[in-house]
């Protein structure tokens, strides 16, 4: 069955203390995997796209990897505004029709 | 920037009352999603549609679920009889091609009392 697991559950940093999300997954064959920011009663918010083993993608404080097994979401020296749940989703190879979603990990940043 | 919008932002309905949640994806996409998420759990596939039709169904996606692009610009979700445990936030998402990133609406909160 696929699985999307994501750690911790919830985080708590102060502002500039840098940390990782972790993201991992157990599909048959990955077409993407696909980081969301959501806030508080709102809709997710896309924030990057990786598609093979090795890839990259920044934007501003954030960083995110991607391996065979797992992805992480690297948060350098964040602030306040960065507080929000962050979402992993990944594809299925044999099926790229439904996204599935990790339950999350809501991060807290205080000032 | 386009975004996905949805309406009505909260609908308030009785058990056993057909609701119709309705979307307008961004305008040009091809590939329109519904999604639910009960409170504090996680964001759950519902349907996929294209091309006029159903692509994808999830096992939540039974009977009483049902969706139509009934103009070339809405999207909407009609769920017949509602149930309590249908109360959640229901988010539509759009993308233009079928391996793209989803984009999300800001979602219809739905409680069923």
């Amino acid at each position: 069955e696929d699985q999307v697991t994501q750690s911790p559950e919830a985080l708590r940093l102060q502002e500039g203390e840098s940390s990782s999300l972790n993201c991992s997954y157990t599909v048959s064959g990955l077409r993407g995997l696909f980081w969301y920011r959501q806030d508080p009663g709102k809709g997710p918010e896309f924030l990057f796209t990786l598609y093979s083993a090795g890839e990259e993608k920044e934007k501003e404080r954030l960083k995110a990897t991607l391996t065979k097994k797992e992805s992480f979401l690297h948060i350098t020296a964040p602030k306040p505004e960065d507080s929000a749940t962050y979402l992993c989703a990944v594809r299925p190879l044999n099926n790229f029709n439904k996204f599935y979603f990790g339950s999350g990990t809501k991060l807290n940043v205080k000032p | 920037e386009p975004e996905v919008t949805q309406t009505p932002s909260h609908q308030v309905t009785q058990m056993g009352q057909e609701v119709i949640l309705r979307c307008v994806p961004i305008s040009n996409h091809l590939y329109f999603y519904w999604y639910r998420q009960i409170l504090g759990q996680k964001v759950e596939f519902l349907v996929s549609f294209y091309n006029n039709e159903i692509s994808e169904k999830s096992e939540i996606f039974d009977d009483q679920f049902s969706v139509e692009r009934p103009d070339g610009s809405n999207f909407t979700l009609k769920i017949r009889s509602t149930k309590l445990e249908d109360s959640a936030m229901y988010f539509c998402a759009s993308s233009e091609y079928l391996e793209d990133e989803q984009y999300f609406g800001p979602g219809t909160r739905l409680t069923v009392t």
